[in-house]
């Protein structure tokens, strides 16, 4: 158990639709971080927060939207759902955000649109 | 920008064999490199990780890699494989100059009894 929650575990909503995913990080860890995992696309970086503050930003498309909040629990809202988007989403989190440390991974919500 | 890639998507093993997961990469800067494991619906947890420091790094499990800037590799090694390393394994790159982290697209080890 890495300590990172996420929630729902899975998710099977319609096109068009908008859902979204939580995540609370380890206790301690300021810093939440959005992955996308699809067969055809691999494992993919979404978007990083830190402490409240978007700090990096990789192939997130529009469509979706991410933030975290104060008590450091991040939401990402995916929006006009597309059959495409059907994949696992995961959070990870780490203490101070930076590149070399150890990211810590949460379960993952699957999501299938049908 | 940097990428990596695992060059092998499967690599099947017996039982008390060898390891060798392949990872080259390619980078401007001087990179951070992680091995990660994904076992079947988990998520993903990281073996090790080379962050400029020795370049023969030791990770859980009994997994250790070297990073070898002459070759841009990082492949994963274990002397002996066991049954419950039958996992993805993924190689990243992250460049401390930007913000960003590139996966490979894994490698399935299949470990025989």
């Amino acid at each position: 158990d890495s300590g990172v929650t996420q929630t729902p575990k899975h998710l099977i909503t319609a096109t068009g639709q908008r859902v979204t995913l939580r995540c609370s990080p380890r206790s301690g860890d300021l810093s939440v971080y959005w992955y996308q995992q699809s067969l055809d696309q691999g494992l993919q970086f979404l978007i990083q927060y830190y402490n409240g503050e978007e700090r990096a930003k990789g192939n997130i498309l529009e469509r979706f939207s991410a933030q975290q909040f104060p008590d450091l629990h991040s939401e990402l809202n995916l929006s006009s759902l597309e059959l495409g988007d059907s994949a696992l989403y995961f959070c990870a989190s780490s203490v101070d955000g930076g590149r070399e440390e150890t990211q810590y991974f949460g379960p993952g919500t699957r999501l299938l649109v049908l | 920008a940097q990428s990596v890639t695992q060059l092998d998507s499967h690599v099947s093993v017996s039982e008390g064999t060898p390891v060798l997961l392949r990872c080259n990469y390619s980078s401007s800067y001087s990179p951070s490199l992680f091995w990660y494991v994904q076992h079947p619906n988990k998520g993903l947890q990281l073996l090790l990780k080379y962050t400029s420091a020795a370049t023969l790094v030791k990770g859980i499990n009994g997994f250790e890699a070297e990073f070898k800037k002459s070759e841009t590799s990082f492949h994963l090694t274990k002397p002996s494989a066991h049954m419950s390393d039958a996992a993805e394994y993924f190689c990243v790159v992250s460049d401390p100059g930007n913000n960003d982290m590139r996966f490979g697209a894994g490698t399935r080890l299949t470990v025989k009894p």
